[in-house]
């Protein structure tokens, strides 16, 4: 069973809405943590935001915000305010506890529109 | 620059040839991490260090892949008889902490690996 699942291949948003990349995920461990990350052509990941399976709060950083809903085990990006710039591949990853890795999801490919 | 880098950004080799790929990363970070990312997907792990310790290298797909960070600073990626599926970019990540809680990891620019 893939443990991170982003069911959008592709998205399209006009520059200045908010726009909402989807991410579930699955695991047993009690304790675990979620990032995002974005991948712009140049090829570099860039973390973005983290939430943790504990945290009381939905994270929120500048124009991002990620959604947590522990039961539903989703963990979806809020982009506020979409820039031109923002156009790229953005993955969800999981951390659990005992493991220092990341697992990644497939992506989601983000264009912005003007 | 304080960030991640890896060398070369390119490298084309020819099946069978062997290949080394080298990462420097952020000066203090304990963890280092190398990812393998085939075209269209994320990144997948193949192995951790923490300082000089290969604590975990359960991502390797064969023996024919091999790292190394001797001085837990730099790391090499040594890919030996490269094969077509071994053609992928690899990723470099380093975090401060041992890889728990929040340590983000930084992530260099990876290695294009194009086996012919």
């Amino acid at each position: 069973a893939q443990k991170i699942t982003q069911t959008q291949p592709g998205m399209f948003v006009q520059e200045k809405e908010a726009v909402t990349l989807d991410c579930t995920y699955d695991t047993s461990d009690p304790s675990y943590g979620l990032f995002w990350y974005k991948q712009p052509s140049s090829g570099e990941m860039i973390f973005l935001i983290y939430q943790g399976s504990y945290d009381q709060q939905n994270a929120t950083e500048g124009r991002y915000s990620l959604n947590f809903q522990k039961a539903r085990k989703s963990a979806n990006l809020v982009i506020s305010a979409s820039q031109l710039g923002d156009s790229a591949m953005y993955f969800c990853a999981m951390r659990e506890t005992g493991r220092r890795a990341l697992t990644f999801g497939s992506g989601t490919r983000l264009q912005v529109q003007p | 620059g304080a960030g991640v880098s890896q060398s070369p950004r390119y490298k084309v080799a020819k099946r069978g040839q062997d290949v080394a790929l080298r990462c420097d990363p952020i000066s203090g970070h304990v963890s280092l991490f190398w990812y393998q990312q085939a075209l269209g997907q994320g990144p997948e792990f193949l192995t951790y260090f923490q300082n000089e310790a290969q604590l975990d290298k359960s991502g390797l797909p064969s023996d024919r892949f091999f790292a190394e960070r001797p001085e837990g600073s730099v790391s090499t990626l040594k890919i030996q008889r490269t094969q077509q599926e071994d053609s992928a970019v690899y990723l470099c990540a380093s975090s401060f902490f041992p890889g728990q809680g929040k340590s983000e990891q930084y992530f260099g620019p990876g290695t294009r690996l194009t086996v012919t």
